[in-house]
């Protein structure tokens, strides 16, 4: 069993559709993560939840919606993305605020297309 | 600015010999953690090293270390005795100290190279 699993691994959906990505993690961590990664481009990070209230939104449009109703659960909802949204979106977990580097572990990702 | 450079979009290497990845960082944070990641095609990003700003010896993880280099602002991963199943995309990564003590979530990230060993 991985430490972070993400479902579904590939999704594709139109633009006035609604669903969800879902993280879970196991290694007992207090922090989870949304990045996205797109070609060509860095890492970016999304949100940051840390003991279940999010603490870090980086300018991500309301098409986007996170959800965590517990440490080790974690959501992103999608309605009415765009084309450009198409990506892959990797959730990570870490222990926040423990040791000093303290990494973060990684789901494999779910590769989104809007069309 | 806070920035990472990879400027090897892509290296090759023969199996069983060493490659270096080069990556140079910029911030002005005095306290700051340097991390490797690896990204097979399956998408998950692997947590192979890290080296710490203060850390006086350069880190070492089984075939991986980190030519750590502080004031070029530099840190390379070194692969030693290359295997197939390195071949993938490295990512190298920076964090930054935030506002509040514990703050160490937010990482800055490079655009990554990708290795692909030859047999």
């Amino acid at each position: 069993e991985t430490g972070v699993t993400q479902t579904p691994r590939h999704l594709v959906m139109g633009m006035t559709n609604k669903k969800s990505l879902k993280c879970e993690q196991h290694l007992g961590h207090n922090a989870m993560y949304w990045y996205k990664q797109s070609a060509k481009k860095p890492l970016e990070l999304m949100f940051v939840y840390s003991l279940e209230e999010r603490v870090e939104n980086n300018s991500v449009p309301s098409r986007f919606s996170p959800e965590c109703p517990n440490s080790s659960h974690l959501f992103l909802h999608l309605h009415t993305l765009q084309p450009e949204d198409s990506a892959l979106y990797l959730c990570a977990s870490s222990q926040y605020g423990d040791r000093g580097h303290a990494e973060a572990f990684f789901g494999q990702g779910t590769r989104l297309t809007v069309v | 600015a806070q920035k990472i450079t990879q400027t090897q979009p892509g290296m090759f290497v023969q199996e069983k010999e060493a490659v270096t990845l080069d990556c140079t960082y910029d911030t002005s944070d005095q306290s700051y953690g340097l991390f490797w990641y690896k990204q097979p095609s399956s998408g998950e990003m692997i947590f192979l090293i890290y080296q710490g700003s203060y850390d006086e010896q350069n880190a070492t993880e089984g075939r991986y270390s980190l030519n750590f280099q502080k004031a070029r602002k530099s840190a390379n991963l070194v692969i030693s005795a290359s295997q197939l199943g390195d071949s993938a995309m490295y990512f190298c990564a920076m964090r930054v100290s935030g506002e509040a003590a514990g703050n160490n979530r937010k990482l800055i990230w490079g655009l990554g190279t990708s290795l692909a060993v030859n047999p």
